[in-house]
């Protein structure tokens, strides 16, 4: 099974600032990550897949890097919305295999 | 537009049983996998199972294999899941979630079903 590790569990930062959320998966999964935003009461929403490939209607301050093991979403200038919850998600093995990582709460400073 | 609204959700005894079920629209359904989602209280989210547009593959995590089984009715667009012998550790919202831009990736969800197994 391929583990998913997040980091860090909470990113305390204020608007306007650069956020940088990492996970690290336990073995090579090439560019098969993607990434989610949950906000609180709300199903999650796809940001980017394929490590850097922008969902439909995402905003350009949300960008995804890496490939092999270790992956970064940015979020360039934190709106006030932003503020929430992320996942990564890996589909290397899919299918049958989904795998999410534990989350990182973006917090406001 | 895309729509997926799941229901049968509800307060389940340990042992028991719940059929969820997800109405799809806005999409040709039977063209892409299909899978749940769920997401205990205050957690992060597992993948449940999903399914081959035509039902011939389904898959499941290890931890509700032999006690759920998805399905499909493409004829009426719906998905559905089937749990068994539900446990504490089940208690959870559950969502359905399409592979329609992306294979592999879950581009939309429902808004969830809250199943809660307590006696």
């Amino acid at each position: 099974e391929i583990v998913l590790t997040q980091s860090p569990a909470t990113l305390s930062l204020s608007p306007g600032e650069r956020a940088t959320l990492s996970c690290r998966a336990s073995q090579n999964i090439n560019h098969y990550l993607a990434w989610y935003q949950q906000k609180p009461g709300q199903a999650p929403r796809l940001l980017i897949y394929d490590a850097s490939r922008r969902a439909t209607g995402i905003p350009a301050r949300f960008s995804g890097s890496g490939s092999g093991t270790d992956f970064t979403l940015t979020i360039s200038s934190l709106e006030p919305e932003d503020f929430t919850v992320y996942y990564c998600q890996q589909r290397y093995k899919w299918p049958p295999e989904y795998t999410f990582g534990g989350g990182t709460k973006v917090e406001i400073k | 537009e895309v729509h997926l609204v799941e229901s049968g959700g509800g307060l389940v005894q340990p042992g028991g049983s719940l059929r969820l079920s997800c109405a799809a629209s806005g999409f040709t359904f039977s063209s892409y996998w299909m899978s749940w989602v769920r997401q205990a209280p205050g957690k992060g989210l597992e993948w449940v199972a999903n399914i081959k547009q035509d039902g011939s593959e389904k898959y499941y995590v290890d931890s509700v294999k032999g006690r759920c089984t998805i399905s499909r009715d493409n004829a009426k667009n719906s998905l559905y899941l089937q749990m068994n012998s539900l446990r504490a550790e089940d208690t959870a919202i559950y969502y359905c979630a399409s592979n329609i831009v992306a294979a592999g990736y879950l581009d939309y969800w429902g808004q969830g079903t809250l199943v809660t197994v307590s006696s």
